[in-house]
């Protein structure tokens, strides 16, 4: 069964600084997709990355960067000089790939409040 | 704008009632997925499509039914409501058949049951 673990339930920092939002996932697939979307209070859901399991490279993207560690099953994100814009709850989510029968997985979400 | 459509924007009914969610994938999507967001549960698979055959169920109760039909739209029926379906529904869409693609979510519809 595939699950997603994100512990931090709410952070907090102050404008400009940086902040991690932890995932750690389980599955016994040796193939399989990772994801992280971002709700902000508006309500919807837009998506920000997608990343295989054969990838290890971080990947930035402006203020944003991704940390795949496959040995510690975590896929961390980062965003660099946080801003208020950024406040948000942030998903991590997982699926192996297949023919369409298995659901996508998120975890709980990390809300995050930047101060300004 | 993710191009996804879900109407209406808000829904308050009563406890027995039957609802119906419309939502309208991206132009090109096949598939179809809808989810529940509840405080409690958090981001629940129900159900998804793909031109407009079922594909995967998820926790979705029996008095909720779905069904995607040939122009690709897709409409969520909820009925015999009770107070705990109160949550934020969301559809997405995707290219493809397989979840590994990432999925387009819409603005949600927002069901308060009362």
């Amino acid at each position: 069964a595939q699950k997603v673990t994100q512990a931090q339930t709410e952070i907090s920092v102050v404008e400009k600084e940086d902040v991690t939002l932890d995932c750690v996932y389980e599955t016994r697939d040796t193939t399989y997709y990772l994801f992280w979307y971002k709700q902000p209070p508006s309500g919807e859901l837009v998506f920000l990355i997608r990343r295989n399991s054969f990838d290890e490279q971080n990947e930035i993207s402006g203020r944003y960067s991704w940390n795949f560690q496959k040995s510690t099953s975590s896929f961390n994100f980062t965003i660099t000089a946080s801003q208020v814009v950024d406040s948000a709850v942030y998903f991590c989510a997982l699926t192996p790939p297949n023919s369409g029968n298995t659901p996508l997985v998120f975890g709980k979400g990390t809300r995050l409040s930047v101060i300004a | 704008d993710s191009g996804v459509t879900q109407t209406p924007k808000h829904l308050i009914t009563a406890t027995g009632q039957r609802v119906t969610l419309r939502c309208s994938p991206r132009s090109g999507d096949l598939s179809v997925y809808w989810y529940q967001q509840s405080l409690d549960q958090g981001l629940q698979f129900l159900i998804h499509y793909y031109n407009g055959e079922e594909r995967a169920k998820g926790n979705i109760l029996e008095r909720f039914s779905a069904q995607q039909f040939p122009d690709l739209h897709s409409e969520l029926n909820l009925s015999s409501l009770e107070l705990g379906d109160s949550a934020l529904y969301f559809c997405a869409s995707s290219v493809a058949l397989a979840e590994t693609y990432e999925q387009y979510f819409g603005p949600g519809t927002r069901l308060t049951v009362t």
